[in-house]
């Protein structure tokens, strides 16, 4: 089982509509939880990121983690064409002294808006 | 500011050869990434340099090598081309210390024949 499963789609929605991906992980050390967004042919950009358990809001996106379920969620409210990307999930545990960290990707999400 | 730039954008090569990617940030970032993005297996780190004059081997460094050149370029290296290297390859950068955001360049893409 790999560290960290996320269902890769694709998934199609209405412009407007409410959208929910998702994300589980196994290594109860992840302290940090990210989402990045990759439209076609670029490279992931940051989106969200939190630390611990608990909400963050951003504009239309909202980041939830869940650490005793081991699961993290990005809902995108009154969703637009603009949104539609590929939506990875990251996440890491920092470890004190340590002059970097490594990020563990899920596969991504293939997100399409239709107007 | 360029953020992370890549060079080249695309290149095809034959199985055997060998190349070098090039990765420079001009942010002033102290660590840097390299990563192999493959349909239906996310990103996976290949190597990565938390500062000047380290590296360290990721989840996939086999058939690679990299070259923390100076504080701004970080280069990957394949030295007998395999066409399980093909693939789009992303360098990342950041600021040392704790979580700060890594930036990602805008990929190459790389197919061996």
């Amino acid at each position: 089982q790999k560290e960290v499963e996320q269902d890769p789609g694709p998934l199609s929605v209405p412009e407007g509509a409410i959208v929910s991906l998702n994300c589980t992980y196994s290594n109860s050390a992840f302290q940090y939880f990210m989402w990045y967004r990759q439209y076609s042919r670029k490279g992931p950009e940051l989106l969200m990121y939190t630390y611990s358990s608990g909400n963050k809001e951003d504009g239309r996106f909202t980041a939830q983690v869940d650490k005793s379920s081991k699961y993290i969620s990005l809902f995108i409210r009154d969703s637009q064409p603009s949104d539609s990307a590929t939506y990875l999930c990251a996440m890491t545990e920092i470890l004190s002294g340590a002059g970097s960290y490594q990020l563990t990707f899920g596969k991504g999400t293939k997100l399409s808006v239709i107007p | 500011n360029a953020g992370v730039t890549q060079t080249p954008k695309f290149q095809v090569l034959k199985t055997g050869q060998s190349m070098t990617l090039q990765c420079a940030q001009d942010m002033n970032h102290n660590s840097m990434y390299w990563y192999r993005q493959d349909p239906g297996m996310g990103l996976r780190l290949i190597y990565y340099s938390a500062s000047e004059g380290t590296t360290d081997k990721g989840e996939v460094p086999n058939g690679y090598n990299v070259s923390r050149l100076n504080k701004r370029e970080f280069s990957l290296r394949l030295e007998s081309a395999a066409p399980s290297q093909t693939s789009v390859y992303f360098c990342a950068s950041k600021l040392a210390g704790g979580y700060n955001e890594q930036f990602f360049g805008p990929g190459t893409r790389l197919t061996v024949l």
